[in-house]
């Protein structure tokens, strides 16, 4: 079946750290690969997405490369800031829905 | 333009009774789709619509709930008789179709339910 497979979180860092959030993805054919980002009291929202292999997404310092061979997404940024706290969730979009993972929390303090 | 909006954004009720959530589509988007989130099993598809017609209901967890979509506009999901283990996060989200689908999913604030 489909499935996505996030780490476990809570991610804390300071600001200006390297962050990496991995995700890998059990899927029939050639998904579509989005990240979603959720902030406190709101809805998720789009981050970025990729729609075939090797494609990276990226948007606003968030980058995430699909790599059919290693079914991965991992999303990375090079220097966090206290407002990218938030819950980013990894999706896969093997038919008309997204199946997302469980989501993983970051915070990062000044 | 409005996004998809939710209501109520809160809920407090006793167990065993009926719980209605609201949801309206940004206008134009042919998808409609509810989402359960919960701390252990994350973000859960429940159903989806497509052009008011529900397509795949295979994640309600039980006869307990039911989802209608009598118009383009407008879909409720419901709760008949709630039990504690109900409270979650609820989200209603839209999508289009067609040429204009990117296949992002636009999601609403969410209505947070609590059973007591």
């Amino acid at each position: 079946g489909n499935s996505v497979t996030q780490m476990e979180g809570p991610v804390t860092l300071s600001e200006e750290a390297f962050l990496t959030i991995n995700c890998t993805y059990t899927a029939t054919g050639y998904p579509s690969l989005f990240w979603y980002v959720q902030y406190p009291g709101e809805g998720l929202q789009l981050l970025l997405k990729a729609t075939k292999a090797d494609d990276k997404g990226s948007n606003k310092g968030f980058e995430a490369t699909y790599r059919k061979e290693t079914t991965s997404f991992h999303l990375e940024k090079g220097s966090v800031q206290v407002s990218d706290s938030a819950v980013y969730f990894c999706a896969l979009k093997p038919g008309t829905a997204l199946i997302f993972g469980k989501g993983t929390t970051l915070s990062v303090s000044s | 333009d409005a996004g998809v909006i939710q209501s109520p954004r809160h809920e407090v009720t006793e167990m065993g009774q009926e719980v209605t959530l609201r949801c309206k589509p940004i206008s134009g988007h042919d998808y409609l789709f509810w989402y359960r989130q919960t701390m252990m099993r994350g973000l859960e598809l429940l159903i989806y619509f497509n052009n008011n017609v529900p397509i795949d209901d295979s994640g309600m967890p039980e006869d307990r709930f039911s989802a209608k979509m009598p118009n383009a506009s407008f879909s409720t999901l419901k709760i008949q008789p709630s039990e504690p283990r109900d409270s979650a996060v609820y989200f209603c989200a839209s999508r289009p179709s067609g040429a204009v689908d990117t296949g992002e999913l636009f999601f609403g604030e969410g209505s947070r339910l609590t059973v007591l």
